[in-house]
């Protein structure tokens, strides 16, 4: 079936410096994809999301580009800030509109 | 417009007894699906129901069930608790599901302890 791969965290990383989360799924059509954000407390957020192959979804900074051949959805940006210190979850919705997440990845960002 | 609401917000029960979540989507969305969240598993999708009916669901015993209303709040039954039931219960409600764009937008969750 369907599944998604996230790097394990926790990350840490010093306010300014470079952000990549990776993502990999394995699906048997082609789904969308998505990046989901939870702030301590609170539910998942949608962050951005791709539908088709080369999309690339960006929102706040962050971005993320459908490689149908490398089957990934890698998380990254540029400059990250203190604020951003979250759970990032990577998830992949197939036809069927059933959605699977990764497992997630905690980043911290310290000043 | 209200956001996903969920109650309640923290529960605490002792194993072999039953719990019952309850979950109110935002206004105008009839699609609800439910997750459990566990630091070791990430999110674990558990069933999906629209217009009142069981869409999908997720590799879970049958001591997990769920239900919704005509109003689409949606209610999740967990009987016989086991100590590994212990999670954050998420919730979900999108408008249409299966289009394109559609996405999810989530409650803050039920955390439940079974001790």
């Amino acid at each position: 079936g369907d599944s998604v791969t996230q790097m394990e965290g926790p990350v840490t990383l010093s306010e300014e410096a470079f952000l990549t989360i990776n993502c990999t799924y394995t699906a048997t059509g082609y789904p969308s994809l998505f990046w989901y954000v939870q702030y301590p407390g609170e539910g998942l957020q949608l962050l951005l999301k791709a539908t088709k192959a080369d999309d690339k979804g960006s929102n706040k900074g962050f971005e993320a580009t459908y490689r149908k051949e490398t089957t990934s959805f890698h998380l990254e940006k540029g400059s990250v800030q203190v604020s951003d210190s979250a759970v990032y979850f990577c998830a992949s919705r197939d036809t069927g509109n059933q959605f699977y997440f990764g497992t997630g990845t905690s980043l911290t960002v310290i000043p | 417009k209200a956001g996903v609401t969920q109650t309640p917000r923290y529960l605490i029960k002792t194993r072999g007894q039953q719990v019952t979540l309850s979950c109110s989507p935002i206004s105008g969305h009839r699609s609800v699906s439910w997750y459990q969240q566990t630091p070791g598993q990430g999110l674990q999708f558990l069933f999906e129901y629209f217009s009142e009916t069981q869409r999908n669901k997720g590799n879970f015993p049958g001591r997990f069930s769920g239900r919704q209303f005509s109003n689409s709040r949606s209610e999740m039954n967990v009987s016989t608790l086991e100590l590994g039931d212990s999670a954050l219960y998420l919730c979900a409600s999108s408008s249409s599901p299966g289009l394109t764009n559609e996405k999810l937008f989530f409650g803050s969750g039920t955390q439940l302890s079974v001790l």
